[in-house]
């Protein structure tokens, strides 16, 4: 199975302040068709999860373009660059490479 | 408009089974992968089980592997997992989504998740 490796586990962050938070996967998610199959969800507190990201840098329909995917192969990033309030949540990411399709274990943006 | 609906959570014994339904509208149902995930309290996603839009295929987390079981009934526009041998680690949220599939095959995003449904194994 890959293996998902997210980091930091918790992200205090400024309002307006830029935000990053890594994923890491245990093999190349570079498929031979030149995509990168990592997606990003945001779970809202008491939300289902959504999508923001996906295939590692295109942002989903009516996602804020201050939310941006980048990386390839083994090393991603999802970078919120000026965190607003309501983007408080557990974000995660997921591999869609190979089943079982599995999860990083997430991280939780707070505001300080 | 586009959603998933599931049902059938609850308190349910352990070593009983329980099935859950996933009713999808706004969206061409029987052209979509559809997923289960499920989130126990307090912690993170897992993927459990993936069918095919025709329901030829179907794939499983080893953690549910033989206990689980994913149908859908294109007729009905409804997802179902069967659950079976419920232990108390079941106990979670359940969640269905759809994604589809591209063109080298691959499963695409999950982008469309229904609010989930909790199920409690407990005595």
């Amino acid at each position: 199975d890959i293996v998902m490796t997210q980091s930091p586990l918790s992200l205090p962050v400024t309002p307006g302040e830029p935000a990053s938070i890594s994923c890491r996967s245990s093999q190349s998610l570079l498929h031979r068709n030149g995509n990168n199959y990592l997606d990003w969800y945001v779970q809202k507190p008491g939300q289902s999860p959504h999508l923001l990201i996906y295939l590692g840098s295109n942002r989903a329909s009516g996602v804020p373009d201050r939310f941006s995917g980048s990386g390839s192969g083994t090393d991603f990033t999802l970078t919120i660059s000026r965190v607003e309030a309501e983007d408080v949540g557990v974000y995660y990411c997921m591999q869609g490479l190979q089943i079982p399709l599995t999860f990083g274990g997430g991280t939780k943006v707070e505001i300080k | 408009q586009v959603q998933l609906v599931e049902s059938g959570g609850g308190v349910v014994q352990p070593g009983r089974s329980r099935r859950l339904s996933c009713a999808a509208s706004g969206f061409t149902f029987s052209d979509s992968a559809m997923h289960w995930v499920r989130q126990a309290p307090g912690k993170g996603l897992e993927w459990l089980a993936v069918m095919s839009y025709d329901g030829t295929n179907k794939y499983y987390a080893d953690s549910v592997k033989g206990r689980f079981f994913i149908s859908r009934d294109n007729s009905k526009n409804t997802l179902y997992l069967q659950m079976n041998s419920l232990r108390a680690e079941d106990t979670a949220v359940y969640y269905c989504a759809r994604s589809g599939v591209d063109a080298s095959g691959l499963l695409s995003a999950f982008d469309i998740w229904g609010q989930g449904t909790m199920v409690t194994v407990s005595s």
